[in-house]
């Protein structure tokens, strides 16, 4: 059964403070990992999809990478506008649906 | 380029009444997927449809829900008969016809049940 872990579940940074968002997963093949991130009330906003073991990629202060058992999300020198929940999700090999995981809610602090 | 749009944004129903969520996909965008998300849970995938067809609708309970994308107009997720555990957050998302498509999410249908 496909499965999603993400760790922490929740994250407080000072602003400045880099780290790492970790999703775990377990899926029969893999079609395709992706990045979300879900600000309160608003729906998920797509940040980077990931096909294979080793693929790395970057947008702004987000960094996503894969290996085949998981992918990180670093962020690195986070701002205040960063703060949000960040969502992994999986697609397995024929599979029309994403599975999600429960997200790391991400606080960054003045 | 408009996004993928929802309505209502909030929606109030007392038990038993009916609820329909409506989601218009992105322009050039034939499949549509809907996600409910119940709270400190995870997005729950529920249907996948393309224009007059259901797909996919292997997330959906059994009794009282429905979906549909006809040929004119939005997708229309339809849940009669409401109770209090449907009250949820519900998404759309929807796709271009390509290989390993990205999903891209609207902004949600709040349903609250009383």
């Amino acid at each position: 059964e496909d499965q999603v872990t993400q760790s922490p579940e929740a994250l407080r940074l000072q602003e400045g403070e880099s780290s790492s968002l970790n999703c775990s997963y377990t899926v029969s093949g893999l079609r395709g990992l992706f990045w979300y991130r879900q600000d309160p009330g608003k729906g998920p906003e797509f940040l980077f999809t990931l096909y294979s073991a080793g693929e790395e990629k970057e947008k702004e202060r987000l960094k996503a990478t894969l290996t085949k058992k998981e992918s990180f999300l670093h962020i690195t020198a986070p701002k205040p506008e960063d703060s949000a929940t960040y969502l992994c999700a999986v697609q397995a090999p024929g599979a029309n649906n994403l599975f999600f995981g429960t997200g790391t809610r991400l606080t960054v602090i003045p | 380029n408009a996004g993928v749009m929802q309505n209502p944004r909030h929606l109030v129903r007392r038990r038993g009444q009916e609820a329909r969520l409506r989601c218009s996909p992105m322009k050039g965008h034939s499949h549509v997927y809907w996600y409910r998300q119940l709270p400190e849970e995870g997005l729950k995938f529920m249907v996948y449809l393309q224009k007059e067809n259901i797909i996919d609708e292997s997330g959906m309970p059994k009794e009282r829900f429905s979906a549909e994308f006809p040929k004119e107009g939005p997708s229309i997720l339809r849940i009669q008969q409401v109770v209090r555990g449907d009250s949820a957050a519900y998404f759309c998302a929807s796709s271009p016809p390509s290989p390993q498509e990205t999903q891209y999410f609207g902004p949600g249908t709040r349903l609250l049940v009383l």
